[in-house]
């Protein structure tokens, strides 16, 4: 049973380039959450996406979008990048339908802008 | 909403040492409380979680944590640590449905 997978696992970018980043949820999961988790922080959710939509959403700008795809599966999207969007970015998934409710997260993909 | 903060950043013990790292959280209503473990290269996974009931949680790997409500805390504990502990420790509350705060994290070094 795979987990949580997520592409690319490192970048690099320049300021003011645009990213995209992937995540597949875990088999049998539909909601994924996206967090930035900043060196020696930890992580802050960006938001959260659940039957194609953004259902909830942290403290970070436009800059940051998202899309989920019928498979479940998201993208997030940086745009206008600047030095302090480097991070590692987590995609979590979980499950509507269970009563815990638990975050299974990926590996991250490490984005570094110069 | 609540939130979590860890006041140790970073903790280094020898092995066998016993382990407490601190967590606090801010009063919101209903509380539950978690925390999750981010070994070296490795995806963060949850060590053990509070919903309700006895205060005292048992989670994976020997780590359990008391849920003290007149002193906010949630402290995660473990009587002899292993080389193998060393990791990132994070508390965590949930934010909204199905997403959780985090708190800064604990780095811990278990010295062999």
């Amino acid at each position: 049973d795979a987990g949580v997978t997520q592409s690319p696992t490192h970048l690099i970018k320049t300021r003011g380039q645009q990213v995209t980043l992937r995540c597949s949820p875990k088999s049998g999961h539909d909601t994924v959450s996206w967090y930035q988790q900043a060196l020696g922080q930890g992580p802050q959710f960006i938001f959260q996406y659940y039957e194609e939509e953004e259902r909830q959403r942290g403290n970070f700008p436009d800059r940051f979008s998202g899309h989920q795809f019928p498979n479940y599966s998201s993208e997030l999207n940086v745009n206008a990048l600047l030095l302090g969007d480097s991070a590692l970015y987590l995609c979590a998934s979980s499950s509507e339908s269970r009563t815990t409710g638990e975050l299974f997260f990926g590996e991250g993909s490490r984005l570094t802008v110069l | 909403a609540q939130s979590v903060s860890q006041h140790n950043h970073h903790v280094i013990l020898s092995e066998a040492a016993s382990l407490e790292l601190g967590c606090n959280y801010s009063y919101g209503g209903t509380v539950n409380l978690f925390w999750y473990v981010q070994y070296p290269g490795q995806h963060l996974q949850l060590l053990l979680k509070y919903f309700s009931g006895d205060p005292l949680v048992k989670g994976i790997k020997g780590f359990e944590a008391e849920f003290i409500k007149s002193k906010f805390s949630f402290n995660l504990r473990k009587p002899s640590v292993q080389w193998s502990d060393t990791a990132e420790y994070f508390c965590a509350a949930p934010r909204g449905r199905r997403a959780l705060t985090f708190g800064s994290g604990t780095r811990l070094q278990v010295q062999p």
